[in-house]
């Protein structure tokens, strides 16, 4: 089945440590993106990349960073140097610029003490 | 961005129709209208999206007004299944590649 998958569902670390999150797609999509969504709020960009080794900067890309090395995999890497990375973590895909609708996975909930 | 107003919670009765309405009213003429919902601890998931005319899909329909300052999401006969958190989202045609959620409105099945 094609779909995006991240793993994992629930994630906890320690603060002042690095962790990355993973992001895979086999829907052969050129575009993917990581949001982050606070309780009771709406999906704020982090970052997305348009094509492979290519990423841009989102709306809240400081203390987290990317690499995009293959078409399928976009990992995302909290830093220690973000202030609140408790949060539930989103990755999406699509298939370009626009008006094309984007695929979600499931999520990655990240809790940080 | 063009931003987006949506009321805060809706209930419906199951198996009924439900129209979900959005305001939009700085959209501009490339913008087009996005439709996502969020099941609990879920991932968003896409139901429908539309620039000038009406749009009908297995999901849902979408009816946009005339002057596009305005659109409504009707799921035309609610199940227990629809009952989540509905994002209308504008998205810029030209490849700016923001999906601003806002809050969205909060639907509730009453069986």
């Amino acid at each position: 089945d094609g779909g995006i998958t991240q793993s994992p569902k629930y994630l906890f670390r320690k603060e002042g440590q690095n962790v990355t999150l993973s992001c895979e797609q086999n829907l052969n999509h050129d575009a993917m993106y990581w949001y982050r969504q606070d309780p009771g709020q709406g999906l704020r960009l982090i970052y997305y990349s348009q094509i492979v080794n290519d990423f841009q900067k989102g709306d809240i890309a400081e203390g987290y960073s990317v690499s995009r090395e293959k078409k399928e995999s976009f990992p995302l890497t909290v830093t220690s140097a973000q202030k609140n990375p408790t949060a539930f973590y989103l990755c999406a895909s699509s298939w370009g610029t626009g008006s094309y609708e984007q695929y979600f996975g499931p999520g990655t909930r990240l809790t940080v003490t | 961005d063009a931003k987006t107003t949506q009321p805060n919670s809706m209930e419906s009765n199951e198996e009924e129709p439900v129209h979900l309405p959005c305001n939009h009213s700085t959209i501009s003429g490339t913008d087009y209208i996005h439709w996502y919902r969020q099941l609990p601890s879920q991932g968003p998931e896409y139901v429908i999206h539309g620039l000038t005319s009406n749009v009908n899909n297995r999901m849902a329909s979408l009816a946009i007004a005339e002057d596009r300052k305005s659109s409504t999401l009707i799921l035309h006969r609610a199940t227990l299944r629809d009952a989540a958190v509905y994002y209308c989202i504008l998205r810029d045609g030209f490849g700016n590649e923001k999906l601003t959620f806002g809050t969205g409105t909060r639907l509730t099945i009453i069986p």
